[in-house]
C-alpha cells in the first residue's frame, strides 16, 4: 500500500533562514513524487516534481527538493525563506505502477519578519 | 487562459438532497480527479478518471458517484449527502498520470 507523512503539522521559520518541510513515503516500486503548495482560500499549484534523474529537483518560487532513496524521503527546502512563502504544503506521491495518488496531511509553513 | 473550473463554489444543502458539483477542464487534460479536504486529513482522492469513460474508486469513494461522458467534464454526484461529507471539494486534472496537476479553486460544502 501506498502511505506519505508529513512529520510536522506546522514549521516555524524567520524571514532570511533556510527552510525544510519533511516529507516521508512508502510504495511499491518507484515512486512519483510531488509538492504542492496551498494559499488560503486558494486550490493547490504544483510546486516541483520527481520522477526519475537527479535526486534534486528545482521547482518554482526558488524551492528544491532532494530525493533520497534510502531514506526514503523527499523534503522540500529553500535556502532563504520570504514571508510570502507562508501557506500550506503537502506533499504526494504515486507509485509508478499505481494509478491512485496519496497526498500528505500537509504542513503548515510560517514566515515571520 | 489554461485553467480547472468549478461550479458552485460554496453550497448549503440538507441531507438527502441530491446534488452535482460539476468539473470542467480546457487543457485536454486525459486524468481528472476529485480530492475532499479535512483538517487534519489533507487531501484524500474520491474518485479519479483516466479517460473518457474510465472511472475508478480512490481512498473514499462511498457516498460519491461520477461520470466522464465527456473529456473536459468530470461532475461529482452526491445522491444523499449526510453531515459527514461536509467538506471542501477539489476537481484537478493533468496532462496524464505523472503528470503535475491542476486544481480548481474549490467547493465548499456543507450537509446540515
Amino acid at each position: 500500500a501506498q502511505s506519505v507523512a508529513q512529520p510536522e503539522d506546522q514549521v516555524n521559520v524567520a524571514e532570511g533562514n533556510p527552510l525544510t518541510v519533511k516529507c516521508t513515503y512508502s510504495v511499491s516500486g518507484n515512486p512519483y513524487l510531488f509538492w504542492y503548495v496551498q494559499y488560503p482560500n486558494r486550490g493547490l499549484q504544483f510546486l516541483l516534481k520527481y520522477i526519475t534523474g537527479d535526486n534534486l529537483v528545482k521547482g518554482s518560487y526558488g524551492f528544491e527538493a532532494e530525493f533520497n532513496k534510502s531514506q526514503t524521503s523527499f523534503h522540500l527546502k529553500k535556502p532563504s525563506a520570504l514571508v510570502s512563502d507562508s501557506a500550506l504544503y503537502f506533499c504526494a506521491v504515486r507509485a509508478s505502477s499505481a494509478s491512485k495518488i496519496i497526498f500528505g496531511s500537509g504542513t503548515r509553513l510560517s514566515i515571520r519578519p | 487562459e489554461a485553467q480547472v473550473t468549478q461550479n458552485p463554489r460554496y453550497l448549503i444543502t440538507v441531507t438527502g438532497k441530491k446534488l452535482t458539483v460539476t468539473c470542467s477542464q480546457n487543457m485536454n487534460h486525459e486524468y481528472m480527479s476529485w480530492y475532499r479536504q479535512d483538517p487534519g486529513l489533507g487531501l484524500r482522492q474520491i474518485y479519479y478518471s483516466m479517460n473518457v469513460e474510465v472511472t475508478d474508486k480512490g481512498d473514499v469513494p462511498e457516498g460519491y458517484k461520477v461520470s466522464r461522458k465527456e473529456k473536459r467534464n468530470f461532475p461529482l454526484i452526491l445522491e444523499s449527502p449526510s453531515p459527514n461529507q461536509t467538506s471542501l471539494y477539489f476537481c484537478a486534472s493533468s496532462v496524464s498520470l505523472g503528470g503535475e496537476q491542476f486544481f480548481g479553486p474549490g467547493t465548499r460544502l456543507t450537509v446540515l
